[in-house]
C-alpha cells in the first residue's frame, strides 16, 4: 500500500508571513506528482502537476518543488494571505492518484 | 463551460440500504475517477472509468460498483451500506485516464445512520 505523507497537518500564520509545507511519497514507480489547493465548501482545485526531478512550478505567490530520487515536494507560499486559507493536498501518480492527508492552513489578519 | 457537477449534495440513508450518486464530468472530458474522503483523510481513490469500463480500482470491496454512460457520466453504487461508509464521495473528471490535473465535483455527503 502506498503512502504518501503531509507534514505539518496545521498550521496557523499571520498575513503577511511567508510559509511552506512537505508532501512525502514513493520514490519508485513515479510518474507525477500533484498540488491541489481545496478552500471550505468548494471543490479542489489544482495548482501544480510537477513530473520532472527538479521541476519547480510558480503562480503567483505559490511554487512548488519536487525531488522524486528522495520522493519529497515542498510547497511554498510567499506573504501568506487571508484568501490563502483552505487545506493543501498533494497527490502522487503511480498507476493511479494516492493522496495525502493534506496540510489545513489558517491564515490569520 | 460547466465543470464537473454531483447530485445529490447530501443524502442520508440508514445501515443495509443502497445509494446510488451520480457524476458529469466537464465538458470535454471522457475519464471519472470517484473517491471517499473521510474526515481528517486525504481523499481515497475508489476506481476510474473510461470508455464506460472499469479501468483502475482501488482498495474497496465489491460493494462498492459503478458505470460510466456513453455520455461519459458515472453513478457510484454503494450496496449494504455500513456506518463506516459515511463519508464525502467526491469525483473528478480528466480527459483520457492520465496524469493530468483532475477537476473535481462539490461532492456528495453521505451519511449512514
Amino acid at each position: 500500500i502506498l503512502n504518501v505523507e503531509q507534514s505539518p497537518q496545521s498550521l496557523h500564520v499571520q498575513e503577511g508571513d511567508s510559509t511552506n509545507f512537505t508532501c512525502s511519497f514513493p520514490s519508485s514507480n513515479f510518474y507525477a506528482l500533484h498540488w491541489y489547493r481545496w478552500e471550505t465548501a468548494k471543490s479542489p482545485e489544482a495548482l501544480f502537476v510537477m513530473t520532472l526531478n527538479g521541476d519547480e512550478k510558480k503562480k503567483g505567490r505559490i511554487s512548488a518543488t519536487l525531488n522524486t530520487k528522495e520522493g519529497y515536494s515542498y510547497l511554498y507560499i510567499k506573504g501568506s494571505q487571508p484568501e490563502d486559507s483552505a487545506t493543501y493536498l498533494c497527490a502522487f501518480y503511480g498507476q493511479n492518484f494516492v493522496f495525502g492527508p493534506g496540510t489545513r492552513l489558517s491564515v490569520l489578519p | 463551460d460547466a465543470g464537473v457537477t454531483q447530485s445529490p449534495t447530501h443524502l442520508i440513508k440508514t445501515r443495509g440500504q443502497q445509494v446510488t450518486l451520480r457524476c458529469s464530468p466537464k465538458s470535454g472530458h471522457d475519464t471519472v475517477s470517484w473517491y471517499q474522503q473521510a474526515l481528517g483523510q486525504g481523499p481515497q481513490f475508489i476506481f476510474q472509468y473510461y470508455e464506460e469500463e472499469e479501468r483502475q480500482r482501488g482498495n474497496f470491496p465489491d460493494r462498492f460498483s459503478g458505470h460510466q454512460f456513453p455520455n461519459y457520466s458515472s453513478e457510484l453504487n454503494v450496496n449494504a451500506l455500513l456506518l463506516g461508509d459515511s463519508a464525502l464521495y467526491l469525483c473528478a473528471s480528466s480527459f483520457i485516464a492520465t496524469n493530468e490535473k483532475l477537476f473535481f465535483g462539490s461532492g456528495t455527503q453521505l451519511s449512514v445512520l
